[in-house]
C-alpha cells in the first residue's frame, strides 16, 4: 500500500530534550516536505526537500532541522524543543512534478511542557 | 494579504443533500494548482481532488467536484449526496508556479462540515 508512516504519532517531551520525528513514503517520490498545523494559523511549512541531500527552508523552519540522506526517509529533528513548538506535525511527499498531489502522513501530535 | 480564503468557519448540511464550500485565491502567477483536503476528527490529511490553472475542465472524483471560475479567482468544493462520514474539516490549497523548486502548499484556515442525519 502506497503511504506515507510518521513516528511517533504522540510525544510529550519536556523542553530541551532533543527528539526526533521520522518519515517514511514508500513511493519512490523525489519531493518531501514538513508541515506544522496550528489553530488559527492554517498549516505552515517548516522545511522541504527536493531530492537526497537537497533541502530547504520553508516558512518557519527556526528551531528545525531535516536530513535527507535516503530518498524515503525525511526525518524532522527538534534539537531543543520549546513550549511554542507544540503542535500537529505532518509530512507530505510528491513526485518531482508541480502538478503531482501532495500526500500526507497520518500526522505527530507533540507536547512539548 | 490572504493568499487562500474560505469565507465559511463552519457548515451544516442535511444527509444526501449536496454543499458548497467556498475558496478564493489570489496570485499572479499563470501556472498553479489548487486542492482540497479533508481532516477528519482523527487528525490526517485525506486528498480529495486537483484543479490546474490550465485545466478547462471542472475536475471532479466521485461525489467531489471542483467548480473552477478562473476570472474570479474562486475553486468551490462541491459535495453531492452529503453522508456522515463527510462531516470533517476541509482545506482548500494552492501551489504557485511551476518548474521552481518548492511544490509549498499554501492552506486556508479550513471550513468545518456537519453533516446532521
Amino acid at each position: 500500500e502506497a503511504q506515507v508512516t510518521q513516528n511517533p504519532r504522540y510525544l510529550i517531551t519536556v523542553t530541551g530534550k532533543k527528539l526526533t520525528v521520522t518519515c517514511s513514503q514508500n513511493m519512490n517520490h523525489e519531493y518531501m516536505s514538513w508541515y506544522r498545523q496550528d489553530p488559527g494559523l492554517g498549516l505552515r511549512q517548516i522545511y522541504y526537500s527536493m531530492n537526497v541531500e537537497v533541502t530547504d527552508k520553508g516558512d518557519v523552519p527556526e528551531g528545525y532541522k531535516v536530513s535527507r540522506k535516503e530518498k524515503r526517509n525525511f526525518p524532522l529533528i527538534l534539537e531543543s524543543p520549546s513550549p511554542n513548538q507544540t503542535s500537529l506535525y505532518f509530512c507530505a511527499s510528491s513526485r518531482g512534478l508541480a502538478a503531482d498531489t501532495q500526500y500526507f502522513g497520518p500526522g505527530t501530535r507533540l507536547t512539548v511542557l | 494579504a490572504q493568499k487562500i480564503t474560505q469565507t465559511q468557519p463552519g457548515m451544516f448540511v442535511q444527509e444526501k443533500e449536496a454543499v458548497t464550500l467556498d475558496c478564493t485565491y489570489d496570485t499572479s502567477d499563470q501556472s498553479y494548482g489548487l486542492f482540497w483536503y479533508k481532516q477528519p476528527s482523527s487528525g490526517e490529511m485525506i486528498f480529495l481532488i486537483y484543479q490546474g490553472s490550465y485545466d478547462e475542465q471542472n475536475a471532479t472524483e466521485g461525489r467531489y467536484s471542483l467548480n473552477f471560475q478562473k476570472a474570479r479567482k474562486s475553486a468551490n468544493l462541491v459535495i453531492s449526496a452529503s453522508q456522515l462520514g463527510d462531516s470533517a474539516m476541509y482545506f482548500c490549497a494552492m501551489r504557485e508556479g511551476v518548474g521552481g523548486s518548492n511544490y509549498k502548499l499554501t492552506f486556508g484556515k479550513g471550513t468545518l462540515l456537519t453533516v446532521n442525519p
